[in-house]
C-alpha cells in the first residue's frame, strides 16, 4: 500500500458537534502531518508528529486536537468549530524529517463544512 | 525569515509552447526545494525535488543559489499539464509552500 488514505471524504458539522478526521498510511513512514487548505490557497501546516510524538503545533486553536495512536494512524478531533474552519484538511506522511526522508506524500483530503 | 515566492498566480500558454514557472526562496541555510502539483480533483503530489536532479513528465528545475531560484521549466507544454503548481522549501520538520501558480494550457 503506497498511499495515504483519509476518511471521511466530506464532513458537514454544526458548531456544537464533535467529530474526528482519520488518516492512515502503511508505508512505514515515521512522520505524519495535518494541513489546512482554503480554496485557491497553499496548504498551511497545523501539526507534525514524529515517531508518534507531537513535534510541531503551529499555534492551532485548541478546538483542533490531534492524536497519533500508532505509527500508521493520525486523527484530528474537532470540537466547537467555527464556520471559518471550513476547509480541505490534508494529511501527509514522510519517511522521516531530514534530507532524503523528508518528501511528503499527501492524502486526498477531507472537505469540511462547518455550519 | 524563510519564505517562498511564486510571483505569477496564473500562467496561460498554448500547447507546444515553452513553460517557465518561477520560484524564489529566502533561506540562509542549504535549501531543500520541491515542486508539488495538484491536478483538478486529485491529491497534491510531488513533481520533483532538486536533490534528485531528474526530469518528471518533461519538467526540470535547477537550483540557482546565486539567484535563490528554483524555476520549473518544460520545453513543450501539453494540455494535461494544466494544474496548480506549488514550490516548497523543506526545513527540518516542515514544508513552506509558495502561494502557487495555476498553469492553463490551451489547445
Amino acid at each position: 500500500d503506497t498511499e495515504v488514505t483519509q476518511t471521511p471524504k466530506h464532513l458537514v458539522m454544526g458548531m456544537t458537534n464533535k467529530k474526528s478526521l482519520k488518516c492512515e498510511q502503511h508505508m512505514g513512514h515515521r512522520a505524519m502531518y495535518w494541513y489546512k487548505q482554503k480554496a485557491k490557497k497553499p496548504p498551511e501546516l497545523m501539526f507534525v508528529y514524529s515517531y508518534e510524538k507531537l513535534s510541531i503545533n503551529e499555534s492551532v486553536p485548541s478546538r483542533f486536537s490531534p492524536e497519533c495512536p500508532n505509527s500508521s494512524l493520525l486523527n484530528l478531533h474537532l470540537h466547537a468549530l467555527q464556520p471559518e474552519d471550513s476547509a480541505l484538511y490534508l494529511c501527509a506522511s514522510s519517511q522521516g524529517l531530514r534530507g532524503d526522508e523528508e518528501t511528503q506524500y499527501f492524502g486526498p483530503g477531507t472537505r469540511l463544512l462547518v455550519l | 525569515a524563510q519564505r517562498v515566492t511564486q510571483p505569477e498566480k496564473l500562467l496561460s500558454v498554448f500547447k507546444g509552447a515553452p513553460v517557465e514557472l518561477k520560484c524564489n526562496y529566502s533561506y540562509s541555510g542549504s535549501p531543500e526545494l520541491f515542486w508539488y502539483v495538484q491536478y483538478s480533483r486529485q491529491r497534491l503530489q510531488l513533481l520533483l525535488r532538486h536533490i534528485s536532479r531528474e526530469s518528471i513528465k518533461g519538467f526540470t528545475a535547477d537550483l540557482n543559489k546565486g539567484e535563490t531560484s528554483f524555476h520549473l521549466k518544460k520545453p513543450f507544454a501539453q494540455e494535461e499539464d494544466s494544474a496548480m503548481y506549488y514550490c516548497a522549501l523543506g526545513l527540518t520538520d516542515k514544508l513552506i509552500f509558495g502561494t502557487g501558480t495555476r498553469l492553463q494550457v490551451f489547445p
